[in-house]
């Protein structure tokens, strides 16, 4: 079974430009991540959704950072415009979402975004 | 969310057990440790939780104390392969978001 598919895996772009990441998460799996990741840091939550539902999206920077899921499938990321402090990785997970303890968040190799 | 002290860093000599400690002093009740790990240049991956009994699984054994303050990650025998980040996360379940924090270098050495 393929795990979590994320592209591209580098981006390099110069400031002020758009850019969009795409994620497609383990076929059944109802919930979707993306989280932003520093050097030196762990992970960071910006949005999950439920199926089609982005039910968390409290850390997304709305400014310039938008997402979406449609049909409750696939996923983009866009930052527009990108400024230089956004060069990070950009992880993509998901989770089967079937409620109890478990979970367990199956992440993709992420996108290395540099800015410039 | 409860917060989590784990030391920067670790060495282990391979084949030896790791041994990862975490301080989750304000953990509720009703909160599970999750263990993640990251190796270099790849997504986190889930290794294990727990409620308040120890647990065993393929991977690794978590032993959380009775007061369920701290919990500790044993890698049984540690291989170079298990070099990466070990993060200890508080977490209510599968409806609950994953808070990581620094977590835990661990450098397994030959």
């Amino acid at each position: 079974e393929a795990g979590v598919v994320q592209s591209p895996r580098y981006k390099i772009i110069e400031k002020k430009q758009p850019v969009a990441f795409w994620c497609n998460p383990i076929s059944g799996h109802n919930t979707l991540y993306w989280y932003l990741q520093n050097l030196g840091q762990g992970p960071e939550l910006l949005i999950r959704y439920e199926n089609e539902e982005a039910v968390d999206d409290s850390q997304l920077p709305k400014d310039r950072f938008s997402a979406e899921r449609l049909k409750g499938v696939d996923s983009t990321l866009k930052i527009q415009p990108a400024e230089l402090g956004d060069s990070a990785v950009y992880l993509c997970a998901s989770s089967h979402g079937a409620g109890g303890s478990y979970n367990e968040q199956f992440f993709g190799p992420g996108t290395r975004l540099t800015v410039l | 969310d409860a917060k989590t002290t784990q030391p920067p860093s670790m060495d282990c000599a391979e084949g030896r057990a790791a041994n990862l400690p975490c301080n989750h002093s304000t953990i509720s009740g009703n909160e599970y440790v999750y263990w993640y790990r990251q190796i270099h240049s790849q997504g986190p991956q889930y290794i294990i939780h727990g409620l308040k009994n120890n647990e065993t699984n393929e991977m690794a054994s978590l032993i959380i104390t009775e007061d369920r303050k701290s919990s500790t990650l044993i890698l049984p025998h540690a291989t170079l392969r298990d070099t990466a980040v070990y993060y200890c996360i508080p977490g209510g379940g599968s409806q609950g978001n994953l808070i990581f924090g620094k977590g835990t270098k661990l450098s397994v050495k030959p």
